[in-house]
């Protein structure tokens, strides 16, 4: 089984400042199936970003994936009030296993 | 519309079955791939099974042998059978859609506590 690890746990940020959130896989996906999910509390997750860097629709172009093998980065630009929520890496390479999730708080 | 809806969550006691469903709209199961995915409380997100458009299916090894996935296609509605539970079955479960790819559609999630 692929494990990821997202970093940081929690990241403390303001309005407008940049986010850079990590997911690192024990072994390298395959043909980097890797996705990003926002939830926020109470929500289903909703998908943000897909074979690492590729937006789903209707997703602002603040958020943008990056990466490849076993090291993958999620960064928003700027945030907005709205995503200030929990993150979620997902692999589907090979069966599909989660992130434990980073949490992107307000400063 | 393109929608997702869980139901047929509850208490159950441990060792007991319960039954999922996941009506679909907007699209034909049999031609998805569907999945469950589980949230236990507090915690992060943890794939179940999933249900090939072939009729294939595949679980975690943490409910291998103990839940299976179908699918009622004159329904259009897909299932999860869910046996022997136990404490740590305890979660949100959420159906959602997969073209062989990430989760691009997600229903609202239906809770199921197992508890004594």
């Amino acid at each position: 089984e692929i494990v990821l690890t997202q970093s940081p746990g929690t990241l403390s940020l303001s309005p407008g400042e940049r986010a850079t959130l990590s997911c690192r896989a024990s072994q390298s996906v395959n043909n980097n199936y890797l996705a990003w999910y926002q939830q926020k509390p109470g929500q289903a997750p909703r998908l943000l970003i897909f074979d690492a860097s590729t937006r789903a629709t209707g997703v602002p172009d603040r958020f943008s994936g990056s990466g490849s093998g076993t090291d993958f980065t999620l960064t928003i630009s700027r945030l907005e009030p709205e995503d200030f929520a929990v993150y979620y890496c997902q692999q589907y390479g090979t069966s599909r296993t989660f992130g434990q999730g980073t949490k992107v708080e307000i400063k | 519309e393109v929608q997702l809806v869980e139901s047929g969550g509850g208490l159950i006691q441990p060792g007991g079955s319960l039954r999922l469903s996941c009506a679909v709209s907007g699209f034909f199961v049999s031609d998805s791939y569907m999945s469950w995915v589980r949230q236990a409380p507090g915690k992060g997100l943890e794939w179940v099974a999933i249900l090939y458009r072939g009729g294939r299916t595949f679980s975690a090894d943490s409910v291998e042998g103990r839940f299976t996935v179908s699918r009622d296609i004159s329904k259009n509605t897909v299932h999860l059978q869910m046996d022997r539970l136990r404490a740590d079955d305890t979660a949100v479960y959420y159906c959602a859609r997969t073209e062989g790819g990430p989760f691009d559609l997600w229903g609202q999630g239906t809770l199921v506590t197992v508890s004594s």
